[in-house]
């Protein structure tokens, strides 16, 4: 069956470091990739795009990257501040479709 | 800035009653969808629209219709709530096109006793 898979265990680390996330899929073959921040009681907001013909895309501090081959996103945030701190979800589309199968979502907390 | 509003923060509703949500965007978007998001299960696509009156079931209709009158607004009903359809609900809109951006709601929490 088609499957996203984010750490549902939240990830927790010093202000200034690098947060890391992941996003894995099985059975899709997506045409673009998508994040989103969701602050509590909250609706998301996106942050990135990326397509599958695309290895990497930045803003900011923010980095994506897209692994066709191994089935993975990574989201980069660098030098991370606690308002940072936020579940952030990851979305795929195939390019046929109207619309987006989003991954659970990965808590990030960022220590002062 | 794109806003999409929903009619309610909060709603509590018992079993049986028929419930309206409303979801309206103010950018013109062609396309718009509503969401159902539980702990664990993350956001769920129940229906969409990508044009006036017309619609697509999501991955979990059973329980829910819409109704999309007009371009800037997209309604959620459930025919008779039942307890297991308390949840966060998210309204969603995006350009014309597939599989972009989507700008989102502040949501509905509805509760269902």
């Amino acid at each position: 069956s088609q499957k996203i898979e984010q750490n549902s265990e939240a990830l927790n680390i010093q202000e200034g470091k690098t947060a890391t996330l992941t996003c894995n899929y099985t059975n899709y073959s997506p045409a673009y990739l998508q994040w989103y921040r969701q602050d509590p009681g909250r609706g998301p907001v996106f942050l990135l795009l990326i397509r599958e013909n695309e290895k990497e895309k930045r803003k900011e501090r923010l980095k994506v990257t897209f692994d066709t081959t191994l089935k993975q996103s990574l989201f980069h945030i660098t030098a991370s501040q606690p308002a940072d701190s936020a579940t952030y979800l990851c979305a795929l589309a195939q390019d046929s479709s109207y619309k987006l199968i989003f991954g659970s979502g990965t808590r990030l907390l960022v220590r002062p | 800035d794109v806003k999409v509003t929903q009619s309610s923060r909060y709603l509590v509703k018992r079993t049986g009653e028929k419930v309206f949500l409303e979801c309206v965007q103010d950018m013109d978007h062609e396309n718009m969808f509503w969401y159902r998001q539980d702990p664990g299960l993350g956001l769920r696509l129940i229906y969409f629209s990508y044009d006036v009156k017309m619609k697509e079931k999501g991955d979990i209709p059973e329980g829910y219709s819409v109704s999309r009158e007009k371009k800037e607004r997209f309604s959620l009903i459930l025919e008779s709530a039942s307890t297991n359809q308390t949840s966060m609900y998210l309204c969603a809109s995006s350009w014309g096109g597939r599989a972009l951006e989507q700008f989102f709601g502040p949501g509905t929490r509805l509760t269902v006793l």
